[in-house]
């Protein structure tokens, strides 16, 4: 299995600028996380979904964050505008949650900087 | 003026030494916890868990303790290697059937050859 597959690796855009981060999650797996990493806050959980559908959204910053997951292969990760102080590291993570383990698998990352 | 950042743990062994890293969890009905591994410029990985009806469990060269009374856990790294720099982090269930994990700030491991 090629594991989490996040695109892109780098993303360097300008402020106010339209982001979406795409990923594409473990087969088979029914859960899908997207976590946000920076020096000051770590590890941040933004939003999760089962079964492609949004469990909690209670981590996203605000209105110009938002999550898709179309189907169980893909979800994106949108920022619109961007801010600066968005630039950050974002993970995708997934987990299969059969016999209640809850392992999550975390993607390579996506590190975005907004000048 | 300057941003303060979040100011980890770190824990410095030379090579070879035994590392013990240690993590306090905050929810008493978690049943269920891991470890991570994250190197530098990668996501965290997978090392190793423990169910709560444990208290104990290894792998290789790393051994999980788990103290429910205290809300304790801790990894173990036998021999440590210069491979093994990185930040650990701790993360509990919480609990719930509803599948996500509660992580702790993490701890640096650094490892002097």
């Amino acid at each position: 299995d090629a594991g989490v597959i996040q695109s892109p690796r780098h993303e360097v855009t300008e402020m106010g600028q339209e982001v979406t981060l795409r990923c594409k999650p473990i087969s088979g797996h029914d859960y899908l996380f997207w976590y946000r990493q920076t020096m000051m806050r770590g590890l941040e959980l933004l939003i999760y979904f089962n079964n492609n559908v949004p469990i909690d959204d209670s981590g996203m910053p605000e209105d110009r964050f938002s999550a898709k997951m179309p189907n169980a292969s893909f979800s994106t990760l949108k920022i619109q505008p961007s801010e600066p102080r968005d630039s950050a590291v974002y993970f995708c993570a997934s987990s299969f949650s059969r016999g209640r383990t809850d392992t999550q698998y975390f993607g390579p990352g996506t590190r975005l900087t907004v000048l | 003026g300057e941003s303060v950042g979040l100011h980890l743990p770190t824990l410095s062994v030379q090579e070879g030494d035994n590392s013990i890293i240690n993590c306090a969890y905050s929810n008493s009905a978690s049943d269920y916890f891991i470890w991570y591994k994250q190197e530098s410029g990668k996501g965290p990985q997978f090392i190793i868990d423990i169910r709560s009806n444990m208290d104990k469990r290894q792998g290789q060269r790393v051994t999980v303790l788990l103290n429910k009374t205290v809300k304790h856990l801790s990894l173990q790294i036998a021999a440590t290697q210069p491979g093994d720099s990185a930040v650990y982090f701790c993360a509990e269930n919480g609990g719930g059937s509803q599948g996500n994990l509660i992580f702790g700030k993490g701890t640096k491991l650094s490892v002097k050859p």
